[in-house]
């Protein structure tokens, strides 16, 4: 039972490039949310989606898109990175009923 | 706006010690806490919640609504329970509810 698989685990990228993280999770689960882990700043929400093909902006979406084309999966793409956005990403998925989140193992980014 | 307070970063003990993490929260309703917690190289994963007031690896938590607190307490601390841990709140409600974080206690339980 897999759970949420984030990928890639790390990466590194230079300013100005694009990527996706990928997030996907086998529960059907019909919410799914990223958050992005900095020192001193907890866990922070960057967008979300309560089912497919309906997404919301969280707290810190700029910089950022994403997209819920299925249950499943659950993309972010960095449109354009800024070395701002060095952070440990964190995708999450929990049932509409339920109250516990269920967490992918994070990507680690850095951008330089 | 709903807000999670943990004011310590780092809580240093020995085995075998009372272990008490603080958390603090700022909301005019009802809230549903829980605690999370990230063992090194683990997920982050959900200890407890206290709508479950249950006890899990010896760690218990109660909702103190006068104190706006919601403090992590475990009577003797073990070298496994060095980890992460995230206060955590949402507020009940229909729709998405969001989490929102503390900014995390690192506990090191030294033997």
């Amino acid at each position: 039972n897999a759970g949420v698989t984030q990928t890639p685990k790390f990466q590194v990228l230079k300013t100005g490039q694009s990527m996706t993280l990928q997030c996907a999770q086998d529960m059907n689960h019909e919410y799914m949310s990223w958050y992005r882990q900095d020192p001193g700043m907890g866990l922070r929400l960057i967008h979300y989606s309560v089912g497919a093909g309906i997404t919301d902006q969280g707290e810190v979406p700029n910089g950022y898109n994403v997209s819920r084309s299925t249950t499943e999966d659950f993309p972010l793409r960095l449109l354009s990175a800024a070395p701002s956005q060095t952070s440990v990403y964190f995708c999450a998925s929990r049932r509409v009923r339920d109250t516990e989140a269920f967490f992918g193992q994070g990507t680690r980014l850095t951008v330089v | 706006a709903q807000r999670v307070t943990q004011p310590e970063k780092l809580l240093s003990v020995f085995k075998g010690a009372p272990v008490e993490l603080k958390c603090n929260y700022s909301y005019s309703g009802s809230p549903e806490l829980f605690w999370y917690v990230q063992y090194s190289r683990q997920r982050l994963q959900l200890l407890l919640r206290h709508i479950s007031r249950e006890s899990i690896k010896g760690f218990t938590a109660d909702l103190n609504k006068g104190e706006t607190s919601f403090h992590l307490k475990k009577p003797f601390a073990q070298e496994e329970d060095s980890a992460m841990y995230y206060c955590a709140l949402r507020r009940p409600g229909t729709g998405f509810q969001k989490l929102v974080f503390g900014t995390g206690t690192r506990l090191l339980v030294s033997p």
